[in-house]
């Protein structure tokens, strides 16, 4: 069956960096954009970026631009989030997801940026 | 960016009733809106896709209707499980943004 899981989350110091990936299986990943859409602690949704299926057209939300690097390894079904120069306000439950098309969601991991 | 603007933040209903959420773009975003339904400690779910098409396997007491800048979710009659809290998001144009989101609570 279908499923993506998020790993490489944890605690990181404000100013720190972290690596998330999505393992990726039960679909051909290779045919599918990606986004990773993340939630702080009893608040909303918040998308936060975008890479299509050969990793040549890629979005950022502008609260992570320049900070954070979605990338792919489609050979690996892999996907990825590299997140540098983290604030508190980057703590949050990270999903990688295919939504809408089709509707596919990890089950998240959690980040938490804190001394 | 374009704003997702949800009314009300949240609603006390009871088993039956029908419930009607909105959801307001700051801009013209024809019909590229979904709704999301999420539980607590869960991943959220897609039930309307293109503002009113009905997800595989979503019931069809949900229902979304829209176009341009105004958009409605209904929930025919509320059943138990449907208690929950509901996001609106644009796929018009990125960056992607979802509403404040629509807490659902039992009356």
């Amino acid at each position: 069956q279908v499923q993506l899981v998020e790993s490489g989350g944890g605690l990181v110091k404000p100013g720190g960096s972290l690596r998330l990936s999505c393992a990726a299986s039960g679909f051909t990943f290779s045919n599918y954009y990606m986004s990773w859409i993340r939630q702080a602690p009893g608040k909303g949704l918040e998308w936060v970026a975008y890479i299509n299926s050969r990793a040549t057209t890629i979005y950022y939300a502008d609260s992570v631009k320049g900070r954070f690097t979605v990338s792919r390894d489609n050979a690996r079904n892999s996907l990825y989030l590299q997140m540098h120069s983290l604030r508190a306000e980057d703590t949050a439950v990270y999903y990688c997801a295919t939504t809408p098309t089709p509707d596919y969601w990890g089950q998240g991991t959690l980040v938490t940026v804190s001394s | 960016a374009i704003q997702m603007t949800q009314s009300p933040s949240s609603l006390s209903a009871s088993v039956g009733d029908r419930v009607t959420i909105a959801c307001r773009a700051s801009q013209g975003i024809r019909n590229d809106l979904g709704w999301y339904q999420q539980k607590p400690g869960k991943a959220p779910k897609l039930l309307i896709y293109a503002a009113s098409d009905l997800q595989s396997g979503i019931p069809s007491r949900f229902s979304g209707s829209g176009s341009g800048t105004d958009f409605t979710l209904t929930i025919s009659s509320l059943q138990p499980e449907d208690f929950a809290t509901y996001y609106c998001l644009q796929d018009y144009i990125y960056p992607w943004t979802f509403g404040q989101g629509t807490k659902v609570e039992i009356k």
